[in-house]
C-alpha cells in the first residue's frame, strides 16, 4: 500500500524567500509522485510529477522536487516566494499499475507575506 | 480552465435527502474520478471509471454510488444524507486508466455540498 505524509501543515514565509514543503512517502514498490496545488476556491492543478526518470523533476511556476529513495522523500522547493504561491499544496503518490488511484497527503498551507 | 465541467458549484440540502452531482470530463479523457474534500479527512478518493466500466474503488460509502455514462460524463449520487457528509466533491479526468502512468488528473472546481 501506498502513502505521503506532509510533515508540515502550515508554512508561513516572506516573499522573496525561498519555499520548502516536506513529503515523505511510503510505497511497497517504485512509486509515481506528484504535487498538486489548489488556489482558494479552484480546483487542484498539477505543479510537476516525477516518474522514475530524473530524480530532481521541475514544475510550472519555478517550483522543483527532488527524489529521494534513501529518505523516501520528494520535498518541494521554489528559490523564491511570490505573493501569488499562497495555495494550498498536496503531496500524492501512485503506484504504477492501472487502475491505481492517487493517494494524497493532507495537504500544506502556503502562507506568502510581503 | 481545465476542461472539466461540474455542476452544481453549490448545494443546500438536509439530512436524509438525496442528491446527485455531475461531472463532464475533458474532451477526450476516458477517466473519471470522484474526490470528497473535508477539513478533518482531507482528499479522499471516492471512485475511478474508466469508458463506462468501475475501475477502482475507495473509501466511498454504500450510501454513495456513481456512474459513467456512454457520452463519458459522470453522475455522483448520495443518499440518506447526513451532516458528516457536507464536503467539498471533486471530479477529475485523465485520458488514462490508471493514475500511475501519466498521474495528470485534470480536475473540475468542485460541488460544494451543504447538509443541515
Amino acid at each position: 500500500a501506498q502513502s505521503v505524509t506532509q510533515l508540515d501543515s502550515h508554512v508561513s514565509v516572506s516573499e522573496g524567500t525561498p519555499v520548502l514543503l516536506r513529503c515523505n512517502y511510503s510505497s511497497s514498490y517504485s512509486p509515481s509522485l506528484f504535487w498538486y496545488v489548489q488556489h482558494p476556491n479552484k480546483g487542484l492543478q498539477l505543479l510537476l510529477k516525477y516518474t522514475s526518470a530524473a530524480t530532481l523533476v521541475k514544475g510550472i511556476n519555478g517550483f522543483e522536487a527532488e527524489f529521494k529513495k534513501s529518505e523516501t522523500s520528494f520535498h518541494l522547493t521554489k528559490p523564491s516566494a511570490h505573493m501569488s504561491d499562497a495555495a494550498e499544496y498536496f503531496c500524492v503518490v501512485s503506484g504504477r499499475q492501472a487502475g491505481t488511484a492517487l493517494i494524497f497527503g493532507k495537504g500544506t498551507t502556503l502562507s506568502v507575506s510581503s | 480552465d481545465s476542461g472539466v465541467t461540474q455542476t452544481p458549484k453549490h448545494l443546500i440540502t438536509a439530512t436524509g435527502q438525496r442528491v446527485t452531482l455531475r461531472c463532464s470530463p475533458r474532451s477526450g479523457d476516458l477517466s473519471v474520478y470522484w474526490y470528497q474534500q473535508s477539513l478533518d479527512q482531507g482528499l479522499q478518493f471516492l471512485i475511478q471509471y474508466y469508458n463506462g466500466e468501475e475501475r477502482a474503488k475507495g473509501n466511498i460509502l454504500e450510501r454513495f454510488s456513481a456512474q459513467q455514462f456512454p457520452d463519458l460524463h459522470s453522475e455522483l449520487n448520495l443518499s440518506s444524507l447526513e451532516l458528516g457528509d457536507s464536503a467539498l466533491y471533486f471530479c477529475a479526468s485523465s485520458v488514462t486508466s490508471g493514475g500511475g502512468d501519466t498521474g495528470e488528473l485534470f480536475f473540475g472546481e468542485g460541488s460544494r455540498l451543504t447538509v443541515l
